[in-house]
């Protein structure tokens, strides 16, 4: 098993909806989770990161965080073109700093 | 303030050979960690290092070192390159070790022929 699973994908969405990405992490005992995006033949960037249960919002990024069900997920409001790219979902599963990676879920939003 | 810069940003080896690959964080970070992403593995962490001690180690074999100098600056090493070497190195930096977030570089585009 995998430490951090995410659906590869594609997931496509048409302009202006909800795209909604989702993760699993092996480690009970993770504290920190963070949601990056790449573009092709770029760097991961970082969009969002959530530390404790429920909900953390910024602008059309929304972090969902369920640590009883190992459970991370990101929602993209008002999805545009520029969201296309590959979402990677990072897990902290222990107090230094050695990320899990998933292996991405490639978006495409349809103009 | 700058970002993560790495250098070179393209490299072409042959196998045998051993290169170089250096990591500068942004100012005031003191963690550094290296990953090697490539299409099938995805992202791997390779190490992390922090006060120039490396804290903790991927799974990768003993060809793939690395080390942090006194300005946080980082280098990592890989000695005998094997096809499979080919990949992107990338070097991301955060404040401390414990739980922050992590800021990427461009990368190192490593190509082993």
């Amino acid at each position: 098993q995998k430490e951090v699973e995410q659906n590869s994908g594609p997931l496509s969405v048409p302009e202006g909806a909800i795209a909604s990405l989702n993760c699993t992490y092996s480690d009970r005992g993770s504290q920190s989770f963070f949601w990056y995006r790449q573009y092709s033949g770029k760097s991961p960037e970082l969009i969002m990161s959530i530390y404790s249960n429920g909900d953390k919002e910024d602008g059309r990024f929304t972090a969902q965080l369920n640590k009883a069900s190992q459970y991370v997920s990101l929602l993209i409001r008002d999805s545009q073109p520029s969201d296309s790219a590959t979402y990677l979902c990072a897990v902290n599963m222990n107090t230094g700093n050695q990320f899990y990676f998933g292996t991405g879920t490639s978006l495409t939003v349809i103009p | 303030k700058a970002g993560v810069t790495q250098t070179p940003r393209y490299l072409i080896k042959t196998r045998g050979q051993q290169v170089t690959l250096s990591c500068s964080p942004i100012s005031g970070h003191r963690s550094v960690s290296w990953y090697q992403q490539t299409p099938g593995q995805g992202l791997q962490f390779l190490f992390e290092y922090f006060s120039e001690t490396q804290r903790n180690k991927g799974n990768f074999p003993g060809r793939f070192s690395g080390r942090q100098f006194s300005n946080s600056r980082s280098e990592m090493n890989v000695s005998t390159l094997e096809l499979g070497d080919s990949a992107l190195y990338l070097c991301a930096s955060s404040l401390d070790r414990a739980n922050n977030e992590q800021f990427f570089g461009p990368g190192t585009r490593l190509t082993v022929l």
